[in-house]
């Protein structure tokens, strides 16, 4: 069964750079498939931030494009999300999910809290 | 940014049938695929339904899915106390290049 682990700080400061990573187990991220990051602000729906393909191929949210990097390491089966220069409103349970392209995400993992707060 | 629009909550005795709506544009609904997630706090979001009405293997029978036009909807038939969960739609947007989400629907079993 394909089972997805975020990881990562918990507390981020603003204006500091909030790095997570996804570990996925069974499947291999090179098999296909695109991995994605999605979170959820207190009180809000989920919010798309952006995707990639194992042979790094990227696509981001506009919103967040510009403070966004994300990356993947097939050799150990995981993915990984850098947000810079967080703020307030960046505080949100994280989620890793893997999706066919132009499709929503069909495994998700459980989620990860990550505040942003000096 | 939730684009897609749903009711804050629904509630049912159980046995009752509960429909959800999820209302959309032509961007996202209106020309893509439908899914649904059942999601409980501290937990991963669990697939219902995929590609507007067809279920995962494992889930019952009792979740099905439809789409009209730039609207869906998620029925959960003959509910149980398992079923008080939150629900959230999604879908591509043509518009975005990305995933759009649901506002989301807490459903109570009375």
């Amino acid at each position: 069964q394909v089972k997805l682990q975020e990881s990562g700080p918990g507390l981020v400061k603003p204006s500091e750079t909030l790095s997570l990573s996804c570990a996925v187990s069974g499947y291999s991220i090179s098999s296909g498939y695109y991995w994605a990051w999605i979170r959820q602000s207190p009180g809000k729906g989920l919010e798309w931030i952006g995707s990639i393909y194992h042979d790094g191929n990227t696509y981001f949210s506009p919103s967040l494009k510009s403070r966004l990097t994300i990356s993947v390491d097939t050799s150990e089966n995981q993915f990984s999300l850098k947000l810079r220069s967080v703020t307030a409103a960046d505080t949100a349970v994280y989620y890793c999910a893997r999706a066919l392209y132009m499709e929503p995400p069909d495994y998700w993992g459980q989620g990860t809290l990550v505040t942003v707060s000096s | 940014q939730s684009v897609l629009t749903q009711p804050p909550s629904a509630s049912g005795t159980p046995g009752q049938r509960v429909t959800i709506s999820c209302s959309g544009s032509s961007s996202n609904i209106g020309g893509n695929f439908v899914y649904w997630y059942q999601h409980l706090p501290g937990t991963a979001p669990k697939l219902l339904i995929h590609r507007n009405y067809q279920r995962p293997s494992g889930v019952p029978d009792r979740f099905s899915g439809s789409k009209s036009g730039t609207s869906a909807s998620l029925a959960i038939s003959g509910l149980r106390s398992e079923d008080e969960a939150d629900y959230s739609c999604a879908a591509w947007d043509d518009t975005l290049s990305g995933y759009v989400f649901g506002t989301g629907t807490k459903v109570t079993v009375l």
